[in-house]
C-alpha cells in the first residue's frame, strides 16, 4: 500500500531564510506527487504537482525516485508562507484518489 | 465559475445517530471524492463517485455510504455514529480525467458526543 511521510509537524523559520519541507513516499509503481497548502481559515488548495515542474509562489519541488522524496523548497521565506502544507500521492491506475501525509505547519517569524 | 460548497458547516450528533453531509461540485466537474480529516492528521480517502456510481473506496466500513446525483452533487451518509467519526469531512470535485486536479470544499466539522 502507498504511504506518505512528513516527518516534521512544525517547522519554524525566520523571514528571508530558506525553507525545506520534507516529504517521503512509499509506492512500488510510478506515483504522481503533489503539495497542497491550507492558509488560515481557507480551504485546502493545490500548490504544485511534480509533472508540471513549475515554481509557484517561489516554491519548487523535485521528485527524487531514488530517495522516494518530494521535498518542497523555497530560497527565501515570506511571512505569507505561514500555513499548513500537505504532501500527497496519486497512484497510476488508482483513479483520482489522493493519499496525504500528516502535514507540516510552517511558521515564518519576523 | 462556482467553487465546491459543502453543508452544513458544523454538526453535532450523538453516538448511534445517523448523519448526512452534502457537497456541490465545481461547475464542469463530474467526479466527487470524500475525505475524512481527523484532528492532527492529513485527509484520508473515503470514496469517490463518478456519474452516480462509486468509483473507488478507501479503508472505511460499510456504514459510510454515499450518493451522487445527476447534477453531480453528492451526499456522504454515516450510520451508527461512533466517537471516532468526529472529524472534518472534505469533499473534492474534479473531472473524470485521472490526471485532473481535485478542488476542495471548505469541509463539514462533525462532532460526535
Amino acid at each position: 500500500a502507498q504511504r506518505v511521510t512528513q516527518p516534521e509537524k512544525l517547522l519554524s523559520v525566520f523571514k528571508g531564510a530558506p525553507v525545506e519541507l520534507k516529504c517521503n513516499y512509499s509506492y512500488s509503481g510510478s506515483p504522481e506527487l503533489f503539495w497542497y497548502v491550507q492558509y488560515s481559515r481557507q480551504r485546502l488548495q493545490l500548490l504544485l504537482r511534480h509533472i508540471s515542474r513549475e515554481s509557484i509562489k517561489g516554491f519548487t519541488a523535485d521528485l527524487n525516485k531514488g530517495e522516494t522524496s518530494f521535498h518542497l523548497k523555497k530560497p527565501f521565506a515570506q511571512e505569507e508562507d505561514s500555513a499548513m502544507y500537505y504532501c500527497a500521492l496519486r497512484t497510476t491506475g488508482g483513479g483520482n484518489k489522493l493519499t496525504f501525509g500528516t502535514g507540516t505547519q510552517l511558521k515564518v517569524e519576523l | 465559475e462556482t467553487g465546491v460548497t459543502q453543508s452544513p458547516t458544523h454538526l453535532i450528533k450523538t453516538r448511534g445517530q445517523q448523519v448526512t453531509l452534502r457537497c456541490s461540485s465545481q461547475s464542469g466537474h463530474n467526479t466527487v471524492s470524500w475525505y475524512q480529516q481527523a484532528l492532527g492528521q492529513g485527509p484520508q480517502f473515503i470514496f469517490q463517485y463518478y456519474r452516480e456510481e462509486e468509483n473507488g473506496r478507501g479503508n472505511f466500513p460499510p456504514r459510510f455510504s454515499g450518493l451522487q446525483f445527476p447534477n453531480y452533487s453528492s451526499e456522504l451518509n454515516v450510520n451508527a455514529l461512533e466517537l471516532d467519526d468526529s472529524a472534518l469531512y472534505l469533499c473534492a470535485s474534479s473531472t473524470d480525467r485521472s490526471t485532473d486536479t481535485q478542488y476542495f470544499g471548505p469541509g463539514t466539522r462533525l462532532t460526535v458526543l
